[in-house]
């Protein structure tokens, strides 16, 4: 398998572009999780999904961000418009048990 | 808000030494304490721990869990330069969901 697929691996964008990020999981896994990772605040949870159905998007910061999963095998993270605070890397991750959470490579986004 | 407090931020030590990585939190409805290891790209996982007093065990490094004062540890001993890394714990509180809340990691130097 080759594991949480995420493209683009880097994304550098101007204010108040629209970003999109998008994540595959692993075949099978019925869970997905987008987080975002700064130095300041550590690894944050946005949303997560179970069998494609968003369960808590409270980590969500603002309207400007929102997230589908339209089926089992894709998902997409959506800022806009984006602003420089949103620069961090994105990591999706999917899992069937909690202790076997794979993440992806991440995209690492740079808005300027 | 479920948090996750990891000490310390950050460790240098030298090949050899033995270090231990705290981990301590509140949460409403814990389900397990994670721990993990991110060098320079996604985390991986290392143990995963429900029960207080039990000890988990993978190589040179240990986990240990303590419901009643809601804390864990990971020791490494023998450290060696590979083990450079930060280490993230978290916790899943997501009672019939999967939830987990990341604590900011601690940032561990194994000089030669």
């Amino acid at each position: 398998d080759a594991g949480v697929i995420q493209s683009p691996r880097h994304e550098v964008t101007e204010m108040g572009q629209e970003v999109t990020l998008r994540c595959k999981p692993i075949s099978g896994h019925n869970s997905l999780f987008w987080y975002r990772q700064t130095m300041m605040r550590g690894l944050e949870l946005l949303i997560y999904f179970n069998n494609n159905v968003p369960i808590d998007d409270s980590g969500m910061p603002e309207d400007r961000f929102s997230a589908k999963m339209p089926n089992a095998s894709f998902s997409t993270l959506k800022i806009q418009p984006s602003e420089p605070r949103d620069s961090a890397v994105y990591f999706c991750a999917s899992s069937f048990r909690p202790d076997t959470q794979y993440f992806g490579p991440g995209t690492r986004l740079t808005v300027l | 808000e479920d948090k996750v407090v990891q000490s310390p931020l950050s460790l240098v030590v030298h090949e050899g030494d033995t270090v231990t990585l705290n981990c301590s939190y509140e949460v409403t409805n814990f389900r397990s304490l994670l721990w993990y290891k991110q060098e320079k790209k996604a985390p991986t996982f290392l143990f995963m721990l429900t029960s207080s007093g039990i000890e988990k065990k993978s190589g040179r490094l240990s986990s240990i869990l303590d419901k009643k004062e809601l804390f864990s540890i990971l020791n490494i001993t023998a450290t060696q330069t590979g083990d450079s890394a930060i280490y993230l714990c978290a916790v899943d509180s997501g009672g019939s969901n999967y939830k987990l809340t990341f604590g900011k990691g601690t940032l561990l130097t194994v000089n030669p």
